[in-house]
């Protein structure tokens, strides 16, 4: 079964508005977890790194006012995006590693977010 | 910048044969390199990894070869199946969690 879920697994919503994206990692502890985006036939970049309990640290020419991470948990990291636009319409996938596991990453099984 | 490269953007091979998916990398301080299948519109999967200090690795079907003077890698699948038809993505680590993708390369695996 999935070791990291993500959810929603498809939204759509309306341009102008927020939406969260909830990471969580189901049996092991995440001090740091990632989030990427995929557009469509195109590799995943990585956006940012979510660290539990402080700061993410966000990737060059990523808007971290538009794109907020939040780690609350050990177990939990958020994506929010803000004010979404058409153009943000993409897929966005996050990974934690298990350090327990010889350190093996995960990834989540993504988020289909579609802007109207 | 693009640091991790898949200069093949799609493969075609006949059931049964080799596949053999390419990767070149920039950053010599990258000391992990990892190889993903993914299908549209889900996570990717992992298939096997490579640490620095070796050449090679097997696992089943699935082969990884390291040349780090070329700071090259591939993926060898033999036989290779129709369900191995997917996109294949490298991805490198500096000693972190944090991956760099490549671009991908689309398996086409026909009987």
């Amino acid at each position: 079964g999935a070791v990291v879920s993500q959810h929603p697994s498809r939204v759509i919503c309306k341009s102008g508005t927020s939406v969260k994206i909830e990471c969580r990692s189901l049996d092991f502890q995440a001090t740091t977890m990632f989030w990427y985006r995929q557009f469509p036939k195109q590799s995943l970049m990585l956006m940012a790194t979510s660290n539990e309990g402080s700061k993410a640290t966000y990737e060059q020419g990523v808007e971290k006012d538009k794109f907020l991470i939040n780690h609350a948990s050990l177990t939990l990291s958020t994506l929010t995006v803000t004010s979404a636009h058409p153009e943000d319409s993409s897929f966005y996938i996050c990974s934690a590693a298990d350090r327990g596991l010889g350190n093996t990453i995960y990834f989540g099984e993504g988020s289909w977010l579609t802007v109207v | 910048d693009q640091q991790v490269k898949q200069n093949s953007p799609s493969l075609s091979v006949q059931e049964g044969r080799i596949s053999i998916l390419n990767c070149d990398y920039t950053n010599s301080m990258f000391d992990y390199f990892l190889w993903y299948k993914k299908y549209p519109a889900e996570g990717p999967t992992f298939l096997i990894s490579i640490s620095s200090i070796k050449d090679k690795n097997e696992d089943g079907r699935f082969t990884v070869f390291l040349n780090k003077s070329a700071k090259h890698l591939s993926l060898h699948i033999v036989p290779s199946q129709p369900g191995d038809s997917a996109v294949y993505f490298c991805a490198a680590s500096e000693n972190t969690d944090k991956l760099i993708f490549g671009t991908g390369t689309r398996l086409q695996v026909f009987p």
